[in-house]
């Protein structure tokens, strides 16, 4: 349901600043985890992806950890941009559930504000 | 470019009037498309899945009767909100599933912000 009153967390770094937005899954059971970047008035943009079996993934600037015994995930932003100022969600695809069928269904956490300031 | 693409981007309409928001895949074909909410400064919220030619399976809490999903064909998903007023003025955006040379789990629509005056 609706988190009424609840705030999204914030992050403010200067430009050329490494970013680090940190996420806590819930599912135990999920097995793949996106990081999404939503502008403004869209939808939201892939950025990077890791399977269960791995603990780190690295793209274009951008790193994506992942902390199963925690539950904990995170992306890192190398350099970042006045462009990547956005709310940054991780999402969490559940596994397959009892029927050995996988739903695809994403589960989005909280977001995190990002701002960089020139 | 866009391989989902979502209509219209923003309506505003009155009161007990009922809206349709159309959900296309671009060059692909979606066997599963997905219905999201979004208030402002939150999350998504997935409200259904739809997959072509069945019935929707929508999530704990969210009306059917209220927002009637259509999955005709494997290139489009309907959302309409019935009957709607001020509370169901929200963001509503739509995701795409299917074969596509991608290794994205989904692609999501720009959204339809919804405004129920």
């Amino acid at each position: 349901g609706e988190s009424v009153g609840l705030h999204l967390p914030t992050l403010s770094v200067q430009e050329g600043d490494n970013s680090i937005i940190n996420c806590a899954y819930s599912n135990s059971a999920s097995d793949y985890f996106i990081w999404y970047k939503q502008e403004s008035g869209k939808g939201p943009q892939f950025i990077i992806d890791i399977r269960s079996n791995m603990d780190k993934r690295q793209g274009q600037r951008v790193t994506v950890l992942l902390n199963k015994t925690v539950k904990h995930l995170s992306l890192q932003i190398a350099a970042t941009q006045p462009g990547d100022s956005a709310v940054y969600f991780c999402a969490e695809n559940r596994a397959t559930n009892a029927g050995g069928t996988s739903y695809g269904k994403l589960t989005f956490g909280q977001g995190t504000i990002l701002t960089v300031h020139p | 470019g866009a391989v989902v693409s979502q209509h219209p981007s923003w309506v505003i309409c009155k009161s007990g009037t009922s809206v349709k928001i159309e959900c296309r895949s671009l060059d692909f074909q979606a066997t599963t498309m997905f219905w999201y909410r979004q208030f402002p400064k939150q999350s998504l919220m997935l409200m259904a899945t739809s997959n072509e030619g069945s019935k929707a399976t929508y999530e704990q809490g969210v009306e059917k009767d209220k927002f009637l999903i259509n999955h005709a064909s494997l290139t489009l998903s309907t959302l309409t909100v019935t009957s709607a007023h001020p509370e169901d003025s929200s963001f509503y955006i739509c995701s795409a599933k299917g074969e596509l040379r991608s290794n994205q789990p989904q692609h999501f629509g720009d959204g339809t912000r919804l405004s129920i005056l």
